[in-house]
């Protein structure tokens, strides 16, 4: 089964800090791979979203890391804010039709003021 | 664009009724998605279209569920009968369904199955 293992479950980090959440899978056709942020109440939506020919994007405080040898990606949000906390989800995806996405079990963060 | 529209928000409904969930995907997407979130599963895909046709239901989790889409700009997703254990929060999503396009996701619908 495709899966995309996804830790921690919860994250505290103090104002100013760094947020770190890191992924895993383990099917080789995936080719993209977006994280998602979900406000309660809200559906997700895309945050930011890496392609395997590249190890690292950036944009603004959010930063995704890629290591395609290790099949693993990671969310880094620098200078976290109050406004950051709510729940990151990893997704990864083929090239089948839809572009069907493939979720990790999410990490609900909360940024202390 | 209004973005995907689902409705109803919230609907609370006793076991064994019928329940059916509606959306409305962004004008020009052709693919949509129906989701289902809870805290034990988080968040599951149960069927997507692709140009209004069902291309994967295998996460459908029982003959009890049932999703159409007879046009571009609708689809329903059906429970009947309705059990306690279907509580959850429905997402609608949908995206233009080629290479990479982000997928757009509803307010949900809440559903509370007593």
């Amino acid at each position: 089964q495709q899966q995309v293992k996804q830790s921690p479950q919860s994250l505290i980090v103090q104002k100013g800090g760094i947020s770190i959440i890191n992924c895993a899978y383990e099917n080789t056709a995936f080719d993209y791979f977006p994280w998602y942020q979900q406000f309660p109440g809200k559906g997700p939506a895309l945050l930011i979203a890496i392609r395997p020919d590249v190890s690292e994007k950036k944009e603004g405080r959010f930063t995704i890391s890629f290591n395609k040898s290790a099949k693993q990606f990671s969310l880094h949000i620098m200078d976290s804010q109050p406004g950051d906390s709510a729940t990151y989800f990893c997704a990864a995806s083929d090239s089948g039709s839809a572009r069907q996405l493939t979720f990790g079990s999410g990490t609900q963060l909360t940024v202390l003021p | 664009d209004a973005g995907v529209i689902q409705s109803p928000r919230h609907e609370v409904t006793e076991m064994g009724q019928e329940v059916t969930l509606r959306c409305k995907p962004i004008s020009g997407h052709n693919s949509l998605f129906w989701y289902r979130q809870t805290m034990m599963r988080g968040l599951e895909l149960l069927i997507y279209f692709n140009n209004n046709v069902p291309i994967d239901d295998s996460g459908m989790p029982e003959d009890r569920f049932s999703a159409k889409m007879p046009n571009a700009s609708f689809s329903t997703l059906k429970i009947q009968p309705s059990e306690p254990r279907d509580s959850a929060v429905y997402f609608c999503a949908s995206s233009r369904g080629t290479s990479y396009n982000e997928q757009f996701f509803g307010p949900g619908t809440r559903l509370t199955v007593l």
